[in-house]
């Protein structure tokens, strides 16, 4: 594909809802990222994979979050029980290895009402 | 206090202004990155850099590694420049996160 691209575009859960945002990647490329981006504000950090293991989840607010790469390829970002504070946009980001550029994809909107 | 500090927060120009948006941090770095990011729309990558200076068409970005400072310049600003412009680091030691600011919302009128 020509880009970094996640699924969907928007989603709207009720309160309580688990959710399930999907993301792939540049082909090829190693490292993988999850950012939160609240509205008005600076993405965050939420948790880092390279190839299929995860380096680094300290961002993740809760138990209630959990990623995974199982093939080093495709990530999925769950939310388990979602709450109004997880209201945002989820970014994925893509590298081809330590410390290239990042290539962004579009974002996941999600509002949980 | 963050990390990552920009300044200004909102920056109004006329077209064809020359525009600077600041970015300091606190933090050592491996690398720092200049952002754009249009409304309802993606992230895109302008800059990465870790010394010196780059520049990409109208788009010039410096860094000074010993003030912990870096600029991003747009010479003969466009309307289509309107976006926010968001700074962030890679704290390096083996973390390839990015820390971002809280970027700065420009807007090129005609």
């Amino acid at each position: 594909g020509a880009g970094v691209s996640q699924s969907p575009r928007y989603k709207v859960a009720k309160r309580g809802q688990d959710v399930a945002l999907r993301c792939d990647p540049i082909s090829g490329h190693v490292s993988l990222f999850w950012y939160q981006q609240a509205l008005g504000q600076g993405p965050e950090f939420l948790t880092y994979f390279q190839n299929e293991a995860q380096l680094d989840k300290s961002g993740l607010p809760s138990d209630r979050f959990f990623a995974e790469r199982p093939e080093g390829s495709v990530s999925t970002l769950k939310i388990q029980r979602t709450q109004q504070e997880d209201s945002a946009v989820y970014l994925c980001a893509s590298s081809r290895s330590q410390n290239n550029e990042q290539f962004f994809g579009p974002g996941t909107r999600l509002t949980v009402l | 206090k963050n990390e990552v500090e920009q300044s200004p927060q909102n920056l109004t120009a006329q077209e064809g202004e020359f525009i600077t948006i600041n970015c300091s941090y606190s933090v050592g770095i491996s690398a720092l990155h200049w952002l754009q990011q249009h409304p309802g729309g993606g992230i895109v990558s302008l800059f990465m850099l870790s010394s010196g200076k780059k520049k990409h068409g109208r788009l010039i970005a410096t860094i000074n590694i010993q003030e912990k400072h870096s600029s991003l310049h747009i010479t003969a600003s466009h309307p289509r420049d309107s976006a926010v412009y968001i700074c962030a680091v890679t704290k390096g030691g083996g973390s390839e996160k990015l820390v971002f600011g809280k970027g700065t919302k420009l807007t090129v009128n005609p």
